[in-house]
């Protein structure tokens, strides 16, 4: 079965720097969230999209931006790179139109290594 | 706001055995969905198990069952007949059942399980 892809799956940029992380949803899934995991610690929710309209908002800094295009595809724009940024950045997806069967699939992980 | 705790940092079980891990979460929602992943050295996370809170009946997996207490708001995952490919960070996680917003997963802190040889 097809799963969440995303791309890089690793990236390396200096401080100040601008990185753009790519998210493709396992088919027919129209719900994408990003996660961000650091070292030893549990994923924390940034951003989601459904139906190409933001629906829904965490602890995601103002350097960082996100759309889902009329593909279902989902971008991470993250600008003015900082050391802290260093991070496992996750997308995952959901089928939003069936209440009870949303379980979010997983893609396996973008590493931003930031120096 | 949902809390979702995991008291315990690390367990160790030996190869063939049964263990527990232990969550608990916090919440004024009568319905939600709870939720096992499992994410292995490679960091990959993987859903082990799926509960749904209307449901009384304790969802299984294989190896993975749950001991789901609504009233006690605890939902402990239960992994039998280890295994060493099971070694790997397990955690619990709570979602709102509304589309759209409010759908994010909240994590508990993890816990690290070791399957000994």
């Amino acid at each position: 079965a097809a799963g969440v892809i995303q791309s890089p799956r690793h990236l390396i940029k200096e401080k100040r720097e601008t990185a753009t992380l790519k998210c493709y949803p396992i088919p027919r899934h129209d719900t994408v969230y990003w996660y961000q995991q650091g070292p030893g610690q549990d994923p924390q929710f940034l951003i989601s999209f459904y139906e190409k309209m933001q629906s829904d908002k965490g602890s995601i800094p103002d350097r960082f931006s996100a759309q889902q295009f009329s593909d279902y595809h989902s971008e991470l724009n993250m600008s003015s790179l900082e050391l802290g940024d260093s991070a496992l950045y996750f997308c995952a997806s959901s089928l939003g139109d069936i209440i009870r069967d949303e379980t979010q699939y997983f893609g396996p992980g973008t590493r931003l290594l930031v120096l | 706001a949902q809390t979702v705790t995991q008291s315990q940092p690390e367990m160790s079980v030996q190869e063939a055995e049964t263990v527990t891990l232990s969550c608990t979460y916090d919440t004024s929602e009568s319905n939600y969905y709870l939720f096992w992943y499992k994410q292995p050295p490679s960091r990959q996370m993987i859903l082990v198990i799926r509960q749904e809170a209307y449901k009384q009946q304790n969802a299984t997996e294989n190896r993975f069952s749950v001991n789901f207490q609504k009233a006690a708001k605890s939902f402990s995952l239960k992994i039998s007949d280890s295994q060493l490919g099971d070694t790997a960070m397990y955690f619990c996680a709570f979602r709102n059942p509304d589309t759209g917003a409010n759908s994010k997963l909240t994590f508990g802190k993890g816990i690290t399980l070791s399957v000994r040889p």
